[in-house]
């Protein structure tokens, strides 16, 4: 079982709708979550962080944690077309010097005009 | 505007050349990072550094190391490169402020084709 999971997608949206992308993770003492947004030839670059259980909007972003479930979520309202790229999920396991980002593979989004 | 920068772009070396790739950072990060990025494989940590002069493997070490002199400026060397190290190569940043150690800052990106 990989440490954080994603579905490689790609996942298909018509432009206006609502995108949800998910990602579960194994460790139970991870504290900290991040969502990164990837376009093709890109870097990453950070679009949500979330720290405690419940919902952090930010814009059309809203991401969910459930550490009970051990899952988080990205939401996208009112996806764009300019939405369309890879959305890698990021939990940070450990503390201090002992701590450790663990990647998902990233999820494909298309967003269809 | 914060700002991670690579030297390179893209480079072609030839197997068993010495490859230098530095990255300089302008947001007085004390974090710095190299990753590789290779499809189906995702992002894989090469070396950390959580502090100057410090540097710690990651997952993925073998046939690279690292120099950090200044808080600003993590170099990754490929002492000899092959062709299994064609890839593309991100180095990052962050701070270490509250859960900021996870938010990280990526360059550009340095694509490396050893032939």
């Amino acid at each position: 079982q990989k440490e954080v999971e994603q579905n490689s997608g790609p996942l298909s949206v018509p432009e206006g709708a609502i995108a949800s992308l998910n990602c579960t993770y194994s460790d139970r003492g991870s504290q900290s979550f991040f969502w990164y947004r990837q376009y093709s030839g890109k870097s990453p670059e950070l679009i949500m962080s979330i720290y405690s259980n419940g919902d952090k909007e930010d814009g059309r972003f809203t991401a969910q944690l459930n550490k009970a479930s051990q899952y988080v979520s990205l939401l996208i309202r009112d996806s764009q077309p300019s939405d369309s790229a890879t959305y890698l999920c990021a939990v940070n396991r450990g503390a201090g010097n002992n701590r450790k980002l663990i990647w998902g593979l990233g999820t494909s989004l298309a967003v269809n005009p | 505007d914060v700002k991670v920068t690579q030297s390179s772009r893209y480079l072609v070396k030839r197997t068993g050349e010495k490859v230098f790739l530095e990255c300089v950072q302008d947001m007085d990060h004390e974090n710095m990072f190299w990753y590789r990025q290779d499809p189906g494989l995702g992002l894989r940590l090469i070396y950390f550094s959580y502090d100057v002069k410090m540097k710690e493997k990651g997952d993925i070490p073998e046939g690279y190391s690292v120099s950090r002199e200044k808080k600003e400026r993590f170099s990754l060397i490929l002492e000899s490169a092959s062709t299994n190290q064609t890839s593309m190569y991100l180095c990052a940043s962050s701070s270490n402020r509250d859960y900021a150690p996870g938010e990280l800052f990526f360059g550009e990106g340095s694509r490396l084709t050893v032939l």
